[in-house]
Protein backbone atom coordinates (compact mmCIF):
# COMPACT_ATOMS: atom_id res chain seq x y z
CA UNK A 1 0.00 0.00 0.00
CA UNK A 2 1.31 3.40 -1.39
CA UNK A 3 1.39 6.00 1.21
CA UNK A 4 2.48 9.85 0.74
CA UNK A 5 3.00 11.62 3.28
CA UNK A 6 3.47 15.66 3.16
CA UNK A 7 5.11 17.83 5.23
CA UNK A 8 2.83 20.60 7.51
CA UNK A 9 1.43 23.74 6.73
CA UNK A 10 2.97 27.00 5.96
CA UNK A 11 2.69 30.51 6.15
CA UNK A 12 4.95 32.75 4.21
CA UNK A 13 5.07 36.27 3.04
CA UNK A 14 4.68 37.71 -0.33
CA UNK A 15 8.10 37.50 -2.85
CA UNK A 16 9.51 34.72 0.10
CA UNK A 17 9.39 30.97 -1.45
CA UNK A 18 8.12 27.69 0.32
CA UNK A 19 8.93 24.11 -0.06
CA UNK A 20 6.79 21.47 0.66
CA UNK A 21 8.31 17.69 1.08
CA UNK A 22 6.10 14.89 0.17
CA UNK A 23 7.51 11.07 1.48
CA UNK A 24 6.42 8.20 -0.15
CA UNK A 25 6.39 4.58 1.77
CA UNK A 26 5.71 1.16 -0.26
CA UNK A 27 6.10 0.55 -3.68
CA UNK A 28 9.35 1.43 -5.24
CA UNK A 29 9.60 5.32 -5.29
CA UNK A 30 12.19 5.75 -7.96
CA UNK A 31 9.61 3.84 -10.53
CA UNK A 32 6.83 6.46 -9.19
CA UNK A 33 5.58 9.28 -11.32
CA UNK A 34 4.71 12.23 -8.82
CA UNK A 35 2.91 15.12 -9.85
CA UNK A 36 2.12 18.58 -7.68
CA UNK A 37 -1.64 19.73 -8.24
CA UNK A 38 -2.63 22.63 -5.96
CA UNK A 39 -5.85 24.02 -5.03
CA UNK A 40 -6.56 27.04 -4.38
CA UNK A 41 -9.53 28.12 -1.59
CA UNK A 42 -13.15 26.87 -3.22
CA UNK A 43 -11.64 26.41 -6.33
CA UNK A 44 -10.52 23.32 -8.73
CA UNK A 45 -7.75 21.14 -9.21
CA UNK A 46 -4.55 22.51 -10.79
CA UNK A 47 -1.87 20.62 -12.34
CA UNK A 48 1.38 22.38 -11.73
CA UNK A 49 4.13 19.87 -12.93
CA UNK A 50 5.38 16.11 -12.41
CA UNK A 51 8.65 15.16 -11.65
CA UNK A 52 10.07 10.67 -12.82
CA UNK A 53 12.46 10.35 -10.15
CA UNK A 54 14.00 7.83 -11.91
CA UNK A 55 14.96 9.84 -14.61
CA UNK A 56 15.21 12.76 -12.64
CA UNK A 57 13.06 14.94 -15.29
CA UNK A 58 10.66 17.57 -14.11
CA UNK A 59 8.05 19.10 -16.40
CA UNK A 60 6.21 22.23 -15.57
CA UNK A 61 3.03 23.63 -16.13
CA UNK A 62 3.73 26.95 -18.35
CA UNK A 63 1.34 29.09 -15.83
CA UNK A 64 4.45 28.24 -13.12
CA UNK A 65 7.67 28.18 -15.17
CA UNK A 66 10.31 29.91 -13.85
CA UNK A 67 8.33 29.94 -10.26
CA UNK A 68 8.38 26.19 -9.79
CA UNK A 69 11.56 23.87 -9.33
CA UNK A 70 10.24 20.12 -8.08
CA UNK A 71 13.28 17.85 -7.06
CA UNK A 72 12.99 14.26 -5.95
CA UNK A 73 15.77 12.33 -3.40
CA UNK A 74 15.74 8.87 -4.36
CA UNK A 75 17.59 7.64 -1.46
CA UNK A 76 14.75 8.59 1.28
CA UNK A 77 12.10 8.66 -1.27
CA UNK A 78 10.84 12.09 -0.84
CA UNK A 79 9.75 14.10 -3.66
CA UNK A 80 9.87 18.16 -3.19
CA UNK A 81 8.32 21.09 -4.64
CA UNK A 82 9.31 24.86 -4.32
CA UNK A 83 7.41 27.67 -5.70
CA UNK A 84 9.15 31.03 -5.48
CA UNK A 85 8.17 34.89 -5.62
CA UNK A 86 4.97 34.05 -3.69
CA UNK A 87 2.28 36.02 -3.98
CA UNK A 88 -1.12 36.14 -2.53
CA UNK A 89 -2.95 34.11 -5.50
CA UNK A 90 -0.57 30.92 -4.49
CA UNK A 91 -2.64 30.69 -1.41
CA UNK A 92 -3.49 26.93 -1.47
CA UNK A 93 -3.91 23.61 -0.45
CA UNK A 94 -0.93 21.46 -2.53
CA UNK A 95 -0.64 17.96 -2.96
CA UNK A 96 1.68 15.55 -4.23
CA UNK A 97 0.22 12.41 -6.05
CA UNK A 98 1.39 9.22 -8.36
CA UNK A 99 0.72 8.90 -11.12
CA UNK A 100 -0.39 5.19 -12.36
CA UNK A 101 -1.20 4.18 -16.26
CA UNK A 102 0.68 4.77 -18.90
CA UNK A 103 0.03 6.86 -22.18
CA UNK A 104 -3.42 8.37 -20.51
CA UNK A 105 -2.91 8.02 -16.65
CA UNK A 106 -4.39 9.22 -13.45
CA UNK A 107 -3.68 9.50 -10.08
CA UNK A 108 -4.11 6.94 -7.60
CA UNK A 109 -2.77 8.35 -4.48
CA UNK A 110 -2.47 11.53 -2.95
CA UNK A 111 -0.70 13.33 -0.15
CA UNK A 112 -2.84 14.42 2.54
CA UNK A 113 -2.34 18.03 1.45
CA UNK A 114 -0.17 21.10 2.68
CA UNK A 115 -1.54 24.38 3.14
CA UNK A 116 0.58 27.87 2.05
CA UNK A 117 -1.02 30.76 3.40
CA UNK A 118 0.71 33.83 1.84
CA UNK A 119 -0.19 36.67 3.65
CA UNK A 120 1.36 39.97 4.67
CA UNK B 1 -4.84 23.58 -24.46
CA UNK B 2 -7.77 20.90 -23.65
CA UNK B 3 -10.64 21.96 -22.12
CA UNK B 4 -12.97 20.11 -19.56
CA UNK B 5 -16.62 21.28 -18.71
CA UNK B 6 -18.51 19.87 -15.46
CA UNK B 7 -21.84 21.46 -14.24
CA UNK B 8 -21.16 23.08 -11.34
CA UNK B 9 -23.86 21.63 -9.15
CA UNK B 10 -26.06 18.49 -9.64
CA UNK B 11 -28.70 17.43 -7.00
CA UNK B 12 -30.32 14.06 -6.66
CA UNK B 13 -32.39 12.44 -4.01
CA UNK B 14 -31.32 9.34 -1.64
CA UNK B 15 -31.80 6.58 -3.65
CA UNK B 16 -31.99 7.97 -7.01
CA UNK B 17 -29.08 8.18 -9.66
CA UNK B 18 -27.03 11.03 -10.13
CA UNK B 19 -25.73 11.66 -13.75
CA UNK B 20 -22.21 14.06 -13.32
CA UNK B 21 -20.94 15.55 -17.34
CA UNK B 22 -17.69 16.29 -18.47
CA UNK B 23 -17.46 17.75 -22.16
CA UNK B 24 -14.60 18.16 -23.94
CA UNK B 25 -13.70 18.41 -27.79
CA UNK B 26 -13.98 14.37 -28.91
CA UNK B 27 -13.44 13.47 -25.73
CA UNK B 28 -14.52 9.75 -26.57
CA UNK B 29 -11.02 9.31 -27.77
CA UNK B 30 -9.29 10.17 -24.68
CA UNK B 31 -9.53 7.95 -21.38
CA UNK B 32 -11.37 9.64 -18.74
CA UNK B 33 -11.01 9.27 -15.06
CA UNK B 34 -12.68 10.83 -12.28
CA UNK B 35 -11.87 11.98 -8.56
CA UNK B 36 -14.40 12.14 -5.26
CA UNK B 37 -13.40 14.95 -2.96
CA UNK B 38 -14.92 15.78 0.40
CA UNK B 39 -14.95 18.66 2.20
CA UNK B 40 -10.92 18.89 3.93
CA UNK B 41 -9.77 15.93 2.20
CA UNK B 42 -7.52 14.98 -0.72
CA UNK B 43 -9.15 13.42 -3.85
CA UNK B 44 -9.99 9.79 -3.94
CA UNK B 45 -10.19 7.82 -7.44
CA UNK B 46 -13.70 6.82 -8.07
CA UNK B 47 -13.01 5.58 -11.57
CA UNK B 48 -10.33 5.41 -14.45
CA UNK B 49 -10.17 4.61 -18.07
CA UNK B 50 -13.72 5.91 -18.48
CA UNK B 51 -15.37 2.69 -16.67
CA UNK B 52 -13.28 0.73 -14.42
CA UNK B 53 -13.47 0.87 -10.69
CA UNK B 54 -10.10 1.21 -8.09
CA UNK B 55 -10.32 -1.78 -5.51
CA UNK B 56 -12.93 -0.54 -2.88
CA UNK B 57 -14.93 2.10 -4.93
CA UNK B 58 -18.67 0.27 -4.69
CA UNK B 59 -20.13 -0.70 -7.61
CA UNK B 60 -22.75 2.14 -7.17
CA UNK B 61 -20.23 4.24 -9.18
CA UNK B 62 -19.47 3.95 -13.17
CA UNK B 63 -18.72 6.02 -16.41
CA UNK B 64 -19.06 6.36 -19.40
CA UNK B 65 -17.62 7.73 -22.43
CA UNK B 66 -18.40 8.65 -26.28
CA UNK B 67 -18.73 11.46 -28.35
CA UNK B 68 -17.95 14.71 -26.86
CA UNK B 69 -19.45 13.64 -23.28
CA UNK B 70 -17.82 11.31 -20.85
CA UNK B 71 -20.52 10.65 -17.96
CA UNK B 72 -20.26 9.40 -14.18
CA UNK B 73 -22.78 7.81 -12.86
CA UNK B 74 -23.84 7.09 -8.89
CA UNK B 75 -26.72 5.19 -8.43
CA UNK B 76 -28.74 4.20 -5.12
CA UNK B 77 -27.24 7.57 -4.18
CA UNK B 78 -26.64 7.41 -0.46
CA UNK B 79 -25.93 10.96 2.17
CA UNK B 80 -22.08 9.83 1.98
CA UNK B 81 -21.67 10.47 -1.89
CA UNK B 82 -22.21 14.35 -1.56
CA UNK B 83 -19.07 15.84 -2.60
CA UNK B 84 -17.32 17.01 -5.48
CA UNK B 85 -16.65 15.55 -8.23
CA UNK B 86 -13.44 16.04 -10.91
CA UNK B 87 -13.06 14.51 -14.17
CA UNK B 88 -9.71 14.37 -15.41
CA UNK B 89 -7.93 13.25 -18.93
CA UNK B 90 -4.39 12.99 -19.81
CA UNK B 91 -3.31 15.19 -23.11
CA UNK B 92 0.35 15.32 -24.31
CA UNK B 93 -0.58 18.35 -26.05
CA UNK B 94 -1.65 20.69 -23.73
CA UNK B 95 0.67 22.58 -21.70
CA UNK B 96 -1.24 20.87 -18.56
CA UNK B 97 -0.76 17.56 -19.17
CA UNK B 98 -3.14 16.88 -16.79
CA UNK B 99 -6.18 18.39 -17.25
CA UNK B 100 -9.12 18.65 -14.49
CA UNK B 101 -12.81 20.07 -15.08
CA UNK B 102 -13.92 22.66 -12.75
CA UNK B 103 -15.82 20.38 -10.39
CA UNK B 104 -19.23 19.38 -10.01
CA UNK B 105 -20.85 20.00 -6.25
CA UNK B 106 -23.68 16.86 -5.75
CA UNK B 107 -25.67 17.82 -2.99
CA UNK B 108 -28.06 14.54 -1.97
CA UNK B 109 -30.94 16.26 -0.96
Amino acid sequence: QVQLVQSGAEVKKPGSSVKVSCKASGGTFSSYTISWVRQAPGQGLEWMGRIIPILGIANYAQKFQGRVTITADKSTSTAYMELSSLRSEDTAVYYCARVKGAGSSWYDYWGQGTLVTVSS
Amino acid sequence: SYVLTQPPSVSVAPGQTARITCGGNNIGSKSVHWYQQKPGQAPVLVVYDDSDRPSGIPERFSGSNSGNTATLTISRVEAGDEADYYCQVWDSSSDHFWVFGGGTKLTVL
